[in-house]
């Protein structure tokens, strides 16, 4: 199956800083999604992105789904500790749904 | 209240043995799938039913067997157990209805197998 390309692969920041991340595929995908998964827990759903060129928040998170269609990107404004996780984009292609690689952010108080 | 619930959540079990993992939505979604996510938090799809019928089935061994008896449960059974095995398996659910394609996953069940 097709993964996407994720990076970072890994974040170290300061409280308050601001993060970003980002997403690149191959394939075009209709639909792009943003993901974060705690310890011992299932991945949340954290933005949906449905049209090429869309720029959507959800509180200090903003998330955009590219021109091209083949790729996405993430803000975390200005970032606190529980932003601490896993970050996953993920593209929808028909009932398919391909993972990125993941992006470990750690925020330091 | 737990919309999509996995058991069970830790599963430690001996190479060769059979066992199963069970997954309930009570979201009424039409769709249901199983992830395998492997030691560096790769996330897979393995398989995906629709209205209790296979739409998706991944290159995944034949030990691997999904059932859905009812649109609300997808059950994992696993044959034959090898130390590949060992993961997180996720269940997740996705209503089909409306532009919205939101999918749930569920806690996961951690197996390990020695």
């Amino acid at each position: 199956g097709q993964q996407l390309n994720q990076s970072p692969q890994s974040m170290f920041i300061q409280e308050g800083e601001d993060v970003s991340m980002n997403c690149t595929s191959s394939s075009i995908f209709n639909t792009w999604l943003w993901y974060k998964q705690d310890p011992g827990e299932g991945p949340v759903l954290l933005i949906a992105l449905y049209k090429a060129g869309e720029l959507t928040s959800n509180g200090r998170l903003t998330a955009q789904f590219g021109i091209t269609r083949k790729d996405s990107f993430l803000n975390i404004s200005a970032s606190i500790p529980s932003d601490v996780g896993i970050y996953f984009c993920a593209g929808q292609s028909g009932n398919q749904f391909y993972f990125g690689t993941g992006t470990s952010l750690t925020v330091i108080p | 209240d737990t919309a999509v619930s996995q058991t069970p959540k830790y599963l430690v079990t001996q190479m060769g043995n059979d066992k199963s993992i069970k997954c309930e939505q009570n979201l009424g979604h039409d769709t249901m799938y199983w992830y395998k996510q492997d030691s560096k938090k790769f996330l897979k799809i393995m398989f995906s039913y629709n209205n209790k019928e296979l739409i998706i089935n991944e290159t995944v061994p034949n030990r691997f067997s999904p059932k859905s008896p009812d649109k609300a449960h997808l059950n994992l059974h696993i044959n034959s157990l090898e130390l590949g095995d060992s993961a997180v398996y996720f269940c997740a659910s996705r209503g089909t209805s409306g532009r919205y394609n939101e999918q749930f996953f569920g806690p996961g069940t951690r197996l390990t197998v020695l």
